[in-house]
Formats: C-alpha cells, sequence, structure tokens
C-alpha cells in the first residue's frame, strides 16, 4: 500500500527557518516524482514544485521559485520542503503529493495527510 | 498564468445529479482531473484523464469533456459526496504542469 506520511503541525515565528517531510512507503521511492501543494486557510490547492529522488531533478513552479527550497533523501525515503524565513503569509497546510506524469499527463494519486505550518508573532 | 475557472457553489438534493464545470484554454489540448476534498482531509483523486475512474471510486462519479470545458459528473448524489471539489490540468506551455481551479463547493441539501 502507498503512503505518505508527513511531519507533524509547527508554529513559528516570522523570521525562523523550517523543514518538513514527507516519508513515502510502500513504492519504490526513488522511481516516482513527489510534490507539495499549499493550501492556505480557507482557499484553494496550489501546486508548489517537484522533485525526483532519484537523481533529485528539481522542478519548482514560477510562483514558488526562490521562495521554498525542495529536497530529498532517498536512503530514507523522504522529500522535504523548507523555508529559510517563514513570513505570516506562509501560514498554510501544506500536501505532499506523488504526481503521475506523461504524455500529456500530470497528476496526484497519492496525497499526505498534510502539515499545518502556522507562522505568528 | 493559466487560470481554470470553476462556480463557487453548486447544490443539489439527494438522489438528484450534480454536474460541476471547469473551464480554461487548453483543455482541449490537456487533460482535466477531479479531486474531492472533505473537511479536515487530504484531496483525493476521482478523476482522471477526463474521464477515467481510479479504483475504489464509485461509478456514480463520470467525468467528461468538451472544447474549453470539462465536467464531473455525480449521479444518484448522496449526503457523503458533500465536499471541495477542485478540477486540475496543464497550461499548454509546461509553464504550469498542474494548475488547479478555484475549487466548487458541493452542497447536498
Amino acid at each position: 500500500e502507498v503512503q505518505l506520511v508527513q511531519s507533524g503541525a509547527e508554529v513559528k515565528k516570522p523570521g525562523e527557518s523550517l523543514k518538513i517531510s514527507c516519508k513515502g512507503s510502500g513504492y519504490s521511492f526513488t522511481s516516482y516524482w513527489i510534490g507539495w501543494v499549499r493550501q492556505m486557510p480557507g482557499k484553494g490547492l496550489e501546486w508548489m514544485g517537484i522533485i525526483y529522488p532519484g537523481d533529485s531533478d528539481t522542478r519548482y513552479s514560477p510562483s514558488f521559485q526562490g521562495q521554498v527550497t525542495i529536497s530529498a533523501d532517498k536512503s530514507i525515503s523522504t522529500a522535504y520542503l523548507q523555508w529559510s524565513s517563514l513570513k505570516a503569509s506562509d501560514t498554510a497546510m501544506y500536501y505532499c503529493a506523488r504526481p503521475r506524469i506523461g504524455e500529456r499527463e500530470y497528476y496526484f494519486d497519492y496525497w499526505g495527510q498534510g502539515t499545518l505550518v502556522t507562522v505568528s508573532s | 498564468s493559466y487560470e481554470l475557472t470553476q462556480p463557487p457553489s453548486v447544490s443539489v438534493s439527494p438522489g438528484q445529479t450534480a454536474r460541476i464545470t471547469c473551464s480554461g484554454d487548453a483543455l482541449p489540448k490537456q487533460y482535466a482531473y477531479w479531486y474531492q476534498q472533505k473537511p479536515g482531509q487530504a484531496p483525493v483523486l476521482v478523476i482522471y484523464k477526463d474521464s477515467e475512474r481510479p479504483s475504489g471510486i464509485p461509478e456514480r462519479f463520470s467525468g467528461s469533456s468538451s472544447g474549453t470545458t470539462v465536467t464531473l459528473t455525480i449521479s444518484g448524489v448522496q449526503a457523503e459526496d458533500e465536499a471541495d471539489y477542485y478540477c486540475q490540468s496543464a497550461d499548454s506551455s509546461g509553464t504550469y504542469p498542474a494548475v488547479f481551479g478555484g475549487g466548487t463547493k458541493l452542497t447536498v441539501l
């Protein structure tokens, strides 16, 4: 059974750094892309970017390029999303999800449970 | 950036048919996907490649495509179908390979 298990909720202050995680199991972690999706409070879904753990190839949405860093440690089947300096506007639920990518195909077939990040002074 | 447009809300009575639309200029060239999200839960894929249904998704969920509009149809709506529904597709340039619509709140009256 494919599972994506995310780290727990975080409460941080503006300017602090943060790294949240997503551990994959039940499939070959290095053979599939894995991505991150943001959902701000009461709002819709936004694709942030993806990484291929096999070779660390990383793609970012133009909206998030330079704002976050996506990485992965294939030895422990875990992907990460990190911020160097959080802002209040980073307050959101963050989901990791496994994208299926092919010719004309790009969709998310498995999702993590979400990590709530709250940034407040 | 590329946008997909959904109605903010749709309401139906139990047993009726709900139709949720999603419009986008690139939809004639790109597949569309639909996700169901219930309060406090992660999204769940209910339709992929315009009209395919993943295993475990009830047959009452179906998808169709016509020009720049795709439609999620839920036949014989049940109370448990009350949720937010998001369409997702890509722009034609590849700059935004995953774009989500704004979401539609389905209310079962």
